[in-house]
């Protein structure tokens, strides 16, 4: 089975930009999750969605959003991208709750 | 955010050393996984733990999911040079609703493991 992809895995990008990442979840997993992670703040958890749904969320701002498509793929948006948001977008997948997770390679978000 | 407390931070060893990490929280949990990250990449499952007092082993690895479902550790035996990376600990909860369920998973803060050939 092949596992979580995820794209692009590199961007750069520029303050005041927004910026859309992907995710493709493990053949039969409808339950997404995606992280940052950083040097300083570790793994931190920004929301779920299951079925097209956003079931759990994390302490980020509105700045961040995702959404889930019929055939589970997941995509996530930061609007009004700043330095801070430089970090390493992890995306998880799992057949449902409270299914083991697993991860992609992630997204490189460099923000200049 | 949240983090749960794992240690130690860093370690250097010796190839063939026997390694051992913990996580502790002051919350229980359902489920206790570790991951293994490489530079650049997501974090890999080794091992998931589903009940209090399980002791599982992948391998060289040994993992145990403590009697009070706040702690866990990971042993590693015989180190090699490939274990090398970050190892993470992470807590899962389940929050049942009417509409269903849904998992919250909370990370340790990682052990860095170098491992000298």
């Amino acid at each position: 089975k092949a596992g979580v992809t995820q794209t692009p895995r590199y961007l750069i990008k520029t303050r005041g930009q927004q910026v859309t990442l992907s995710c493709s979840p493990i053949s039969g997993h409808r339950s997404v999750s995606w992280y940052q992670q950083t040097p300083g703040q570790g793994l931190q958890f920004l929301f779920e969605y299951f079925s097209e749904t956003q079931r759990n969320k994390g302490n980020f701002p509105g700045r961040f959003s995702g959404r889930q498509f019929s055939n589970s793929r997941s995509e996530m948006n930061v609007s009004t991208l700043e330095l801070g948001d430089s970090a390493l977008y992890l995306c998880a997948s799992s057949p449902d709750y409270p299914d083991t997770q697993y991860f992609g390679p992630g997204t490189r978000l460099t923000v200049l | 955010g949240q983090q749960l407390n794992q240690s130690p931070q860093s370690m250097f060893i010796q190839e063939g050393e026997d390694v051992s990490m913990n996580c502790t929280s002051s919350s229980i949990f359902n489920t206790w996984l570790w991951y293994k990250q490489d530079p650049g990449e997501g974090p890999v499952l080794l091992i998931a733990l589903y009940k209090a007092g399980e002791l599982t082993s992948n391998g060289r690895l040994t993992a145990q999911f403590g009697i009070t479902r706040k702690d866990s550790f990971l042993n590693i035996s015989a180190s090699i040079p490939s274990d090398v990376g970050i190892y993470f600990c992470a807590g899962q909860s389940s929050t049942i609703m009417n509409s269903g369920g849904y998992q919250k998973v909370t990370f340790g803060t990682g052990t860095k493991l170098q491992v000298i050939p």
